[in-house]
């Protein structure tokens, strides 16, 4: 069965500098996967996906992930951080349609604190 | 404007009586999910749907029902909830690709 890991609950980092949200995954298979991020007394928002094709991952708000097959992970970057970056992060991962019941499962979620 | 409904936003009942959580989307999308949300936990998927009529358990679908007789809607029925299934609750909707791309804005439903 799927799963993924998120090590850190939280991670501080100071307005204007590179950020870096952790994630790693285990799967049969190729993955699918996915970030999402969580404002307060919101539902999620979609920031970006890695399906196939390209390591490098561009999505909103200036986020990008990088998928590294060796190391299974796929960790959410970001070159420099805001204040308003501030929020509940996820990470998801499930294998591709086709390969039976294919639930979405989630990471525990990370807490971003961007600090000015 | 794309919309995941929810409803309702709020509910406080008692253990063994019968709710529905409706959820209904105006994206014409094939794929449709229920998500639990607790905390340390993070979120746990309950039911996904594919298209209508067709329907999947997720991590966690003990004690759940869902139904997709309309591609627009998905209800989340609890027949006789208890109180380990006080929660958050988020439905979501998304693409023949089986991804959510769009969330409601989630149920807090506690259970006395």
């Amino acid at each position: 069965a799927q799963s993924v890991a998120q090590p850190e609950d939280q991670v501080n980092v100071a307005e204007g500098n590179p950020l870096t949200v952790k994630c790693t995954y285990s799967v049969s298979g190729n993955p699918y996967l996915f970030w999402y991020v969580q404002y307060p007394n919101r539902g999620l928002q979609f920031l970006l996906k890695y399906i196939t094709g390209d390591n490098l991952v561009k999505g909103s708000y200036g986020f990008e992930a990088e998928f590294n097959k060796s190391q299974t992970s796929f960790h959410l970057k970001k070159p420099s951080a805001l204040v308003s970056d501030s929020a509940l992060y996820f990470c998801a991962v499930r294998e591709p349609l086709g390969s039976g019941n294919t639930p979405l499962v989630f990471g525990k979620g990370t807490r971003l604190s961007v600090i000015a | 404007e794309a919309q995941v409904t929810q409803n309702p936003r709020y509910l406080i009942t008692v253990t063994g009586k019968k709710l529905t959580v409706t959820c209904s989307q105006n994206m014409n999308h094939e794929y449709m999910s229920w998500y639990r949300q607790d905390p340390g936990l993070g979120l746990r998927q309950i039911y996904y749907s594919m298209n209508v009529e067709v329907t999947d358990k997720g991590d966690v679908p003990e004690g759940y029902k869902v139904s997709r007789k309309e591609k627009r809607n998905f209800p989340l029925i609890l027949e006789s909830p208890s109180p380990n299934q006080t929660s958050l609750y988020f439905c979501a909707s998304g693409d023949i690709s089986g991804q959510p791309q769009h969330f409601g804005d989630g149920t807090r439903l506690s259970i006395l």
